[in-house]
C-alpha cells in the first residue's frame, strides 16, 4: 500500500458520457500528479497541483478534461463527452514528502469507453 | 522535450539468473527514479537515484549523471520479479516525471 488511493478502480462507460475519478493522496502532502497510461506505453504526465493550485497542464489534457483539487486535499479528474481514445489507466501520484523525493502511485482507475 | 530510452525492450530469464536494465536520457536531470509495474498494474517505486549507487536486497541501481544513463541490476531473479520496469526522469525539483517505454521482464521457474 503506497498510501495513495483512487476510486473507482474500474469504469466502463459509453462514448459521449461524462466520468469523474477521485484521488486521495498521501495525507497533507502538497503536490499531487495525474498521469495516463495506455497499453504498452509508459505513464504520460497530464497535470499537477501544488496545494489547490494547478501548476502545469500537458497538451494531452484537451478541453474535455478538467482537474480540481479543492482545499488542497483530494483531487478529481473529469472527462466530458468521452471518446474511445480516452480508454486508458488514469494514475494519481503523491511525492514522499513536502519537498518531493520518491513518487508513489495509486492503484489507478482503468477506463474503458465503449 | 527530454527523451528517455530503455533497453532491452523485452527480457526473458530463468529463475536465478542475473540481469541488467539500462536507461539513457537526453538531457541533464534533477533526479531519476526506477519503478516496477506488477501484472496487476500497480507501480512500485524501487529507487530514487539522481546519482551514485544504491542497493535494496537483490536489486541495485547506478546512475552516472554526467554520462546520462542509469542501470538497474537484478540478481538471483525470481518469478515475482516479472513485470515492466520503468525509469523516469525529472528535469527540475517538483516537476513532472518523464517515463521511458519500459523493459518487459519475464522470469520463468
Amino acid at each position: 500500500d503506497t498510501g495513495v488511493s483512487q476510486d473507482p478502480r474500474h469504469k466502463i462507460t459509453k462514448r459521449g458520457q461524462n466520468v469523474t475519478f477521485r484521488c486521495d493522496p498521501i495525507s497533507e502532502h502538497n503536490r499531487l500528479y495525474w498521469y495516463r497510461q495506455t497499453l504498452g506505453q509508459g505513464p504520460e504526465f497530464l497535470t499537477y497541483f501544488q496545494n489547490e493550485a494547478q501548476l502545469e497542464k500537458s497538451r494531452l489534457l484537451s478541453d474535455r478534461f478538467s482537474a480540481e483539487r479543492p482545499k488542497g486535499s483530494f483531487s478529481t479528474l473529469e472527462i466530458q463527452r468521452t471518446e474511445q481514445g480516452d480508454s486508458a489507466m488514469y494514475l494519481c501520484a503523491s511525492p514522499q514528502s513536502w519537498i518531493g523525493g520518491r513518487l508513489f502511485f495509486g492503484p489507478g482507475t482503468r477506463l474503458t469507453v465503449l | 522535450g527530454i527523451q528517455v530510452e530503455q533497453s532491452p525492450p523485452d527480457l526473458i530469464l530463468q529463475e536465478g539468473a542475473n540481469s541488467t536494465l539500462r536507461c539513457n536520457f537526453s538531457d541533464s536531470v534533477n533526479n531519476l527514479q526506477w519503478f516496477h509495474q506488477n501484472p496487476w498494474g500497480q507501480l512500485i517505486n524501487l529507487f530514487y537515484i539522481p546519482s551514485g549507487t544504491k542497493q535494496n536486497g537483490r536489486l541495485s541501481a547506478t546512475t552516472v549523471a554526467t554520462e546520462r544513463y542509469s542501470l538497474l541490476y537484478i540478481s538471483s531473479s525470481q518469478t515475482t520479479d516479472s513485470g515492466v520496469y520503468f525509469c523516469a526522469v525529472e528535469l527540475f525539483s517538483g516537476g513532472k516525471l518523464t517515463f521511458g517505454q519500459g523493459t518487459i521482464l519475464t522470469v520463468h521457474p
